[in-house]
């Protein structure tokens, strides 16, 4: 069965600094990989996803992640925080057969000081 | 951009009543699902839906909870009897393949009391 452990329940950065959220996942099979971020009183919206193609995925907003099997990690990161930034943040794994069930992690609320 | 709506956006009910939450998936997806958040808790997965039967359900999804497509535009997940702690956000989402990532409604924040 498929697992996702965020670390870290909350990240402070300043502005204009890195963003890096960690997640690291089990799957029993080829997994499916994706970042959500929830604003405030919103729904989840993904961010982008690891479908097996290339293993650095640009997503939106200037977010990317780094698929590293090796580490079974799925680690989001942003050169330079906006303060538009703030929000929670979920890593989510789907197994890569008959994926019916995406799990996600507890997520992570990224602080943005300015 | 195409949206998942849901109805309503808040709903408060009293124990044991049942509740109807609603969603309108995106017209051309064919998965769907249920989540839900408990306040300051983790996104939980609930049931998925596909081709007309439940594709996979969680341990939270007893019997007191059913999901429906009636219409072949609406979703809805029924909660037969509340409990005071099925209060939560729910959030339906769709997707055009099971792998492809989903998108979300901006859910219905039930309150039971």
């Amino acid at each position: 069965a498929q697992s996702v452990t965020q670390l870290g329940s909350h990240v402070s950065v300043s502005e204009g600094a890195l963003v890096l959220l960690r997640c690291n996942y089990s799957s029993s099979v080829p997994p499916y990989l994706f970042w959500y971020v929830q604003y405030p009183n919103q729904g989840l919206q993904l961010l982008l996803k690891y479908t097996s193609a290339a293993t650095l995925v640009k997503g939106i907003n200037g977010f990317e992640a780094e698929f590293k099997k090796s580490e079974t990690s799925f680690h989001l990161t942003k050169p330079s925080a906006h303060m538009s930034d703030a929000a929670e943040y979920f890593c989510a794994v789907t197994e890569g057969t008959g994926g019916f069930k995406t799990i996600f992690g507890a997520g992570t609320r990224l602080f943005v000081k300015a | 951009e195409p949206e998942v709506t849901q109805t309503p956006s808040h709903q408060v009910t009293q124990m044991g009543q049942e509740v109807i939450l609603r969603c309108v998936p995106i017209s051309n997806h064919l998965y769907f699902y249920w989540y839900r958040q408990i306040l300051g808790q983790k996104v939980e997965f609930l049931v998925s839906f596909y081709n007309n039967e439940i594709s996979e359900k969680s341990e939270i999804f007893d019997d007191q909870f059913s999901v429906e497509r009636p219409d072949g535009s609406n979703f809805t997940l029924k909660i037969r009897s509340t409990k005071l702690e099925d209060s939560a956000m729910y959030f339906c989402a769709s997707s055009s393949s099971e792998n492809y990532g989903y998108t979300f409604g901006s859910g219905t924040r039930l309150t039971v009391v």
